[in-house]
């Protein structure tokens, strides 16, 4: 089982859908967790933290649940410029962070 | 404000060639970073370092070493290349809170070896 697991997709979506991802993640005593958003050939890039009781940062929420080990994105009214791979990202063992391979998401006309 | 600035974008060596990729950030951070990327695989951690003058090995550090010029540069360089090294190269800092802290990545270098 891989530490940090991720659907690879493609999620194709219409725009203004709205779409989730999950990721499950093998150590139930990971403390952090965040979400990378990579546009093809680009570096990864911040999209945000996941925080125990759940987030939300305009058109994206995170939540996490520990009791089944995984965190999830959801975003609402898609848009052609949320295409993207994005990156689960959490800490494993002790102070290093350890990614997901990416959920790739198409956002289409 | 450059952030994590990384050279070379692009490189090509030929199997046994040696190399070293310069990765700068001047946000003030104390610790960088060096993943590499590959098809179907996540980002793996070749090396970091917490502070300046420390060192670490990571997930995949054969083939590799590291120097910790200072604060704000990490190098990495490559010995004698191997085609398994052909990769895409992220630098990446952060700044102290640990695994709290997000990461911070330059451009990417694409090194293919023949």
């Amino acid at each position: 089982r891989k530490e940090v697991e991720q659907d690879p997709g493609p999620f194709n979506v219409p725009e203004g859908a709205t779409v989730a991802f999950n990721c499950t993640y093998s150590n139930s005593a990971s403390q952090s967790f965040f979400w990378y958003r990579q546009d093809c050939r680009k570096e990864p890039k911040l999209l945000m933290s996941v925080y125990s009781s759940g987030n939300e940062d305009g058109r994206f929420t995170a939540q996490l649940n520990r009791a089944s080990q995984y965190i999830s994105l959801l975003i609402r009214d898609s848009k052609l410029s949320d295409s993207a791979t994005y990156l689960c990202v959490v800490n494993i063992r002790g102070n290093k962070l350890t990614f997901g391979t990416g959920t790739q998401l198409k956002v289409e006309l | 404000n450059a952030g994590v600035t990384q050279t070379p974008k692009f490189q090509v060596l030929k199997t046994g060639q040696s190399m070293t990729l310069q990765c700068a950030q001047d946000m003030n951070h104390n610790s960088m970073y060096w993943y590499r990327q590959d098809p179907g695989m996540g980002l793996r951690l070749i090396y970091y370092s917490a502070s300046e003058g420390t060192t670490d090995k990571g997930e995949v550090p054969n083939g590799y070493n590291v120097s910790r010029l200072n604060k704000r540069e990490f190098s990495l360089r490559l010995e004698s290349a191997a085609p398994s090294q052909t990769s895409v190269y992220f630098c990446a800092s952060s700044a102290p809170g640990g695994v709290n802290s997000p990461l911070h990545f330059g451009n990417g270098t694409r090194l293919t070896v023949t």
